[in-house]
């Protein structure tokens, strides 16, 4: 049992280049987020999907897309990177049970030359 | 708009120094209260959750509190592996967004 999981764990992109962050979780969960981590900024989220077939925007989806492939994946794509784009991603998962309980994965750090 | 604001940012204690940690939050309807653990390079650890105003839960060193407008982190008798970053972060009522706060950088020295 892995809970969540994030590929890849490091990445360095150039402006302009495109690239795609993978998160599964094997808990079941209807709901996933994403967020970024920036120094001084505390956790933003930038995508969530509250089922399977659903996703809506959060505090900063500029320059983002998301996709909930199943149940267990929901991805987040970078068209066009940008050095803003700099950051720590975490992906996370909600139970959406009484209990609430979210989990995040270990995260990917993104270098946006 | 939710906001959640911690205090102090950072807090640097001697091993079994005990102290508290402040979250204050304003959202329409709390849904739940939120407590994580984030070590260097990790992603944030699930403490706690609260849901009323009176509401108490304990994990070890830790016990969370919660009153309408804050919520108090307490540690007891510090380790230096407690030594981490502390969020807090709440859920508004029909909504499935946490909004979360800057954290609390704890240091525990031996």
């Amino acid at each position: 049992n892995a809970g969540v999981t994030q590929t890849p764990k490091f990445q360095v992109l150039k402006t302009g280049q495109s690239m795609t962050l993978q998160c599964a979780q094997d808990m079941n969960h209807n709901s996933m987020y994403w967020y970024r981590q920036d120094p001084g900024m505390g956790l933003r989220l930038i995508y969530y999907s509250a089922s399977e077939g659903t996703t809506d925007k959060g505090e900063v989806p500029n320059g983002y897309n998301v996709s909930r492939l199943n149940k267990r994946e929901f991805s987040l794509r970078l068209e066009s990177a940008a050095p803003s784009q700099t950051s720590v991603y975490f992906c996370a998962a909600m139970t959406g049970t009484t209990q609430e309980t979210q989990y995040f994965g270990p995260g990917t750090r993104l270098l946006v030359l | 708009e939710d906001q959640v604001t911690q205090s102090p940012e950072a807090l640097r204690l001697q091993e079994g120094e005990s102290s508290s940690l402040n979250c204050s939050y304003t959202v329409s309807g709390l849904r739940g209260l939120f407590w994580y653990r984030q070590d260097p390079g990790k992603g944030p650890e699930f403490l706690f959750t609260l849901y009323s105003a009176g509401e108490e839960k304990e994990k070890e060193r830790l016990k969370a509190t919660l009153t309408k407008k804050e919520s108090f982190l307490h540690i007891t008798a510090p380790k230096p592996e407690d030594s981490a970053t502390y969020l807090c972060a709440s859920g508004g009522a029909g909504s499935y967004q946490l909004t979360f706060g800057k954290g609390t950088k704890l240091s525990v020295i031996p």
